[in-house]
């Protein structure tokens, strides 16, 4: 079945430092990549979003790139702000199928210390 | 923009007492669904609904059950509540994605409901 791995977390950074979150997957059929963000206490946002291979979603200064080859899609981010601490989940969905067919990845808590 | 509100940000029922979670869209959405959020255990589907009184099992539908009488509106019922159920509550939907090639199928979530159960 469609499968998603998250680099295990709790990742801790100190402010404007490089930030890499992996995402590999696997999946039958073509999906789409997306990226989500929940801060403290709320919902799930979309971060950023990937429909097809060698696409690029970027958002907020955060990028990750649809790489079929690798079947990866890695969130980077240049400088991440203290702003910027939230857990963050990769998921995919494969289009054409069923609403079943929606799946995220574990998470990865990411915090930024001033 | 697409808005997702849940009734309730904060409960706290006891043990045994039945409990409403609701969740409205604004978008004319087709598909619902319901999500518990645990630490550890990441997002579990309890149930989705492809469009209006229609309903499907997730992978942890025990203990839970669901409305869908309005298109935009999507209930999660705990007919009897217990402490293993003392979780956040995630509502989202989207777009019936079958026939719309144009369209990724992303999840729009709500604010999340954090219920206690005592």
């Amino acid at each position: 079945g469609d499968s998603v791995t998250q680099m295990e977390g709790p990742v801790t950074l100190s402010e404007e430092a490089f930030l890499t979150i992996n995402c590999t997957y696997t999946a039958t059929g073509y999906p789409s990549l997306f990226w989500y963000v929940q801060y403290p206490g709320e919902g799930l946002q979309l971060l950023l979003k990937a429909t097809k291979a060698d696409d690029k979603g970027s958002n907020k200064g955060f990028e990750a790139t649809y790489r079929k080859e690798t079947t990866s899609f890695h969130l980077e981010k240049g400088s991440v702000q203290v702003s910027d601490s939230a857990v963050y989940f990769c998921a995919l969905v494969i289009s054409s199928g069923s609403a079943r067919q929606l799946t995220f990845g574990s998470g990865t808590q990411l915090t930024v210390l001033p | 923009d697409v808005k997702v509100t849940q009734s309730s940000r904060y409960l706290v029922k006891r043990t045994g007492e039945k409990v409403f979670l609701e969740c409205v869209q604004d978008m004319d959405h087709e598909n619902m669904f319901w999500y518990r959020q645990d630490p550890g255990l990441g997002l579990r589907l309890i149930y989705f609904s492809y469009d209006v009184k229609m309903k499907e099992k997730g992978d942890i539908p025990e203990g839970y059950s669901v409305s869908r009488e309005k298109k935009e509106r999507f209930s999660l019922i705990l007919e009897s509540a217990s402490t293993n159920q003392t979780s956040m509550y995630l509502c989202a939907s989207r777009l019936l994605t079958s026939g719309r090639p144009s369209n990724t199928g992303e999840l729009f979530f709500g604010e999340g409901s954090r219920l206690t159960v005592l």
